[in-house]
């Protein structure tokens, strides 16, 4: 596709559950994102990928979030046993290259999550 | 304190007038810094991004760095209604480090 795709968009979650968040980044970028945005903050650092390592995971808030990128494309993040607080937009971004360098991230349109 | 720092405002601009948007950094080796535009409901979307001290201009927009004074700056000229919307710095710390957010200045153009 032409740019980054997630989904689902919007996620409704009972207190507890387990959710999976998909992210389709653009083709042939190497680095991928996530950050979490809550209502009227900017967009905080979860953990980033440079093709299918892990590279930091500094900001996963709690051993609940897991992230993924198998095969240096497709990316899932993971929240097991969802709290009210994880309620938040999830954004994911790529990037052709690596960080701290020229190359300008794209985000995705993200997933809502609502935990209630 | 938070390493990116942005007024929340909002900062009201008439229909032609300059906005001035400002960001202060915490971290003195920062690389490269990016000014993101974020509409109501949207996702983030890159306007500018700038790595030396001075001014960059596009269009209607100059960004402005100085890294002596840890500041990073955006201008738009002949603001329109539809530059309203949330302003985001962001800035790469170090390389192999990701970009670390402001909280956004929202941004209201009357007409």
């Amino acid at each position: 596709g032409a740019g980054v795709s997630q989904s689902p968009r919007y996620k409704v979650a009972k207190r507890g559950q387990d959710v999976a968040l998909r992210c389709d980044p653009i083709s042939g970028h190497v680095s991928l994102f996530w950050y979490q945005q809550a209502l009227g903050q900017g967009p905080e650092f979860l953990t980033y990928f440079q093709n299918e390592a892990q590279l930091d995971k500094s900001g996963l808030p709690s051993d609940r979030f897991f992230a993924e990128r198998p095969e240096g494309s497709v990316s899932t993040l993971k929240i097991q046993r969802t709290q009210q607080e994880d309620s938040a937009v999830y954004l994911c971004a790529s990037s052709l290259a690596g960080t701290g360098s020229s190359s300008p991230l794209h985000f995705g349109n993200g997933t809502r999550l609502t935990v209630t | 304190q938070k390493e990116v720092e942005q007024n929340s405002g909002p900062l009201s601009v008439p229909e032609g007038a300059i906005a001035s948007l400002n960001c202060t950094y915490s971290d003195r080796g920062s690389q490269s810094f990016f000014w993101y535009r974020q509409y109501s409901g949207k996702s983030p979307e890159l306007i500018m991004f700038i790595y030396s001290n001075g001014d960059k201009e596009d269009g209607r927009f100059t960004a402005q760095l100085n890294k002596a004074s840890q500041y990073v700056s955006l201008l738009i000229r002949d603001s329109q209604p539809s530059d309203s919307a949330t302003y985001l710095c962001a800035v790469a710390p170090r390389a192999g480090t990701a970009l670390i957010f402001g909280k956004g200045t929202t941004l209201s153009v009357s007409s």
